[in-house]
């Protein structure tokens, strides 16, 4: 099966800068995707990794080294409303998982003023 | 415009109720998941349809049955549920489920959050 690893929880000051990282097992590998959950809402899409390197899309950035199965979301310029819960998933094609996505347990972060 | 509906928004229901969740997309996607979330777990994947196909089931119980009418819609009927049903039900669509890249990219619905007595 697939092993997505991200930090249970993060706390970060206004303005700072935020790395949320994930790392992953899996043989299927195509594509990792961050999703942010605000508590009692649906995930929102924020970024789609495949290749290897740096996505940027304003404040926020995401990475992947497919050799190490490590991504990372950066998150710059904090704001309050960034205080959700961000899940890293890993979409594996094998076979019979053709098309799932399968989620970490999510990074709950705190944004503190 | 990445728009996806669910309704109702909350729902409680005994055990012996029978009740539909429906979800609703208009950007032409031709795959449509359920995924049920409990509080502070990840969303777990229930059902995928692809081209109005099931095509993954994760063995769930046959107390839930996904119905996809046509390639917009997407329901869950339910009846008998158990009490540890309760959680927050999300359906998502994407474009396709085959091809890589944006193609695959999920969208998710507000959700329902079902509380079963």
């Amino acid at each position: 099966g697939q092993n997505i690893d991200q930090p249970t929880e993060m706390t970060a000051t206004e303005g700072a800068i935020v790395q949320i990282n994930c790392t992953y097992q899996t043989s299927g590998f195509n594509g990792l995707f961050w999703y942010q959950q605000h508590a009692g809402e649906a995930p929102t899409f924020l970024s789609y990794n495949v290749l290897d390197g740096l996505e940027e899309k304003g404040r926020f950035s995401s990475f992947l080294s497919r050799s190490k199965g490590y991504s990372y979301l950066l998150l710059k310029e904090l704001q309050m409303k960034d205080s959700a819960s961000y899940l890293c998933a890993v979409r594996d094609d094998r076979g019979s998982t053709l098309g799932r996505l399968y989620f970490g347990r999510g990074t709950q972060l705190t944004v503190w003023p | 415009d990445t728009e996806v509906t669910q309704t109702p928004k909350h729902l409680v229901m005994g055990m012996t109720n029978k009740k539909s969740l429906k979800c609703e997309q208009h950007m032409g996607h031709r795959a449509m998941y359920w995924y049920k979330q409990k509080a502070k777990k990840p969303p777990e994947l229930m059902f995928v349809y692809s081209y109005e196909k099931l095509s993954i089931n994760e063995s769930v119980p046959s107390r839930f049955s996904p119905e996809c009418p046509n390639s917009s819609l997407l329901n869950l009927h339910l009846h008998a549920l158990q009490p540890e049903d309760s959680a927050l039900y999300l359906c998502a669509s994407s474009q396709d489920r085959d091809r890589g890249g944006s193609w695959w990219t999920q969208y998710f619905g507000p959700g329902t959050r079902l509380l079963v007595l």
